[in-house]
């Protein structure tokens, strides 16, 4: 157990649709990281923030965005989804040079 | 950050060391190695990770050469449990838990009893 959580596990939708994922850092994490993960694309990163602020980005969406909350915990928004948007999703978090990783969100888009 | 290359797949004998090679042949002066591994679809596990120096865990042992221009992580006694696929990355680390992991498609180690 990494101490990272995330919720929910799974998520089916419709194309078009739009969903929240959510996660929850280790104690006292300042950097949330946020991760895609398709069979053809492998693991991506798409963005991280630290101590509420955007800090980088990767290759996010622009139909994606995210934020972190005051208490740290963070949400990715995936809108208009479409079937290639379907993958595992990823949060991770750290405060020094080892990024905790969560179980994973797995959506999927029908 | 530097790009790295990675064997697509490794068998090693259960209880025998495991040897991961990786290249980053472009690595800067600043970029550090680490290494990280996912077992089926679960999330990353970070294992390890060094700059220039030889380093050792209670997981594995990371050498890098001397030019840094490669390097090999060693599970000293492989069991069951460490098949999962590895992945070497090279990158900055910018100090209070700021870097960015750029994943490639890894080395696939099957631990065979």
């Amino acid at each position: 157990d990494s101490g990272v959580t995330q919720t929910p596990k799974h998520l089916i939708t419709a194309t078009g649709q739009r969903v929240t994922l959510r996660c929850s850092p280790r104690s006292g994490d300042l950097s949330v990281y946020w991760y895609q993960q398709s069979l053809d694309q492998g693991l991506q990163f798409l963005i991280q923030y630290y101590n509420g602020e955007e800090r980088a980005k990767g290759n996010i969406l622009e139909r994606f965005s995210a934020q972190q909350f005051p208490d740290l915990h963070s949400e990715l928004n995936l809108s208009s989804l479409e079937l290639g948007d379907s993958a595992l999703y990823f949060c991770a978090s750290s405060v020094g040079p080892e990024q905790f990783f969560g179980p994973g969100t797995r959506l999927t888009v029908l | 950050d530097a790009k790295t290359t990675q064997p697509p797949s490794m068998d090693c004998a259960e209880g025998r060391a495991a040897n991961l090679p990786c290249n980053h042949s472009t690595i800067s002066g600043n970029e550090y190695v680490y290494w990280y591994r996912q077992i089926h679809s679960q999330g990353p596990q970070y294992i390890i990770h060094g700059l220039k120096n030889n380093e050792t865990n209670e997981m594995a042992s990371l050498i890098i050469t001397e030019d840094r221009k490669s390097s090999t992580l060693i599970l000293p006694h492989a069991t069951l449990r460490d098949t999962a696929v590895y992945y070497c990355i090279v990158t900055r680390y910018s100090g209070a838990g700021s870097y960015q992991l750029t994943f490639g498609k890894g080395t696939k180690l099957s631990v065979i009893p």
